[in-house]
């Protein structure tokens, strides 16, 4: 199976901060990742796939980088509906696996 | 707009069968040749792919289960389900029901269901 190691697992930021989570791979997945916005008592949210592509309706302070091993999500202006725990996903072999997650708090 | 919706029973004993089942409506399950997966959610914790089913009954389950899992799809009825047998309490968990996308050669999970709790416990 496919690892993905998130990092940080939990990181403290003001509204208006840039936030970056890494997300890596133990094996080379190309752009077949994902990431997904959770909140408490919700199902998770997608807002990125294909590493770098917005999903429709996503706001545009999100983006994803990366490819082979590394990833990024970056929020560029962090809003206070963006506190949330964040997930990535791999989409290249099954089973298909989650990073650990990222839970963004509000300083 | 695609929404799914997960039921079945809320306790299970351990040993039994945990059996739930997802409704889909807005749209035909058959439709779009997609797949639809089941994911689930210890409390407190991470993501865990169980599996996925195509409507003609193609299936990929995650081998790191320890109960044993079957899906199965009556698109009669636009339902999905899931049977996890010889539950333990490590299987206790939000269970959600999802549907993977197709996106442009990428297949990411754009529809989720709510969820739903399920208790493994005597």
């Amino acid at each position: 199976d496919i690892q993905l190691t998130q990092s940080p697992s939990f990181l403290s930021a003001s509204v208006g901060d840039r936030v970056t989570i890494t997300c890596r791979a133990s094996q080379g997945i190309a752009s077949f990742l994902a990431w997904y916005q959770q909140k408490p008592g919700k199902a998770p949210n997608l807002l990125i796939y294909a590493a770098s592509s917005l999903q429709n309706g996503v706001p545009s302070r999100f983006s994803g980088s990366g490819s082979g091993t590394e990833f990024t999500l970056t929020i560029s202006s962090l809003q206070p509906e963006d506190f949330a725990t964040y997930y990535c996903q791999q989409l290249n072999s099954y089973p298909l696996t989650f990073g650990g997650g990222t839970k963004v708090e509000i300083k | 707009q695609v929404q799914l919706q997960e039921s079945g029973p809320g306790l299970v004993k351990p040993s039994q069968t945990l059996s739930l089942t997802c409704t889909v409506s807005g749209g035909s399950i058959s439709s779009g040749n997609y797949y639809w997966t089941w994911i689930r959610q210890p409390a407190g914790k991470g993501l865990e792919w169980i599996g996925r089913i195509s409507t003609s009954g193609n299936t990929n389950s995650n081998p790191s289960l320890k109960s044993p899992v079957t899906m199965s799809v009556d698109t009669s009825k636009n339902q999905f389900s899931l049977r996890l047998s010889s539950v333990t309490a490590a299987d206790t968990a939000v269970y959600f029901c999802a549907r993977e996308g197709r996106k442009n050669g990428y297949n990411p999970i754009d529809y989720w269901g709510q969820g739903t709790l399920v208790t493994v416990s005597a």
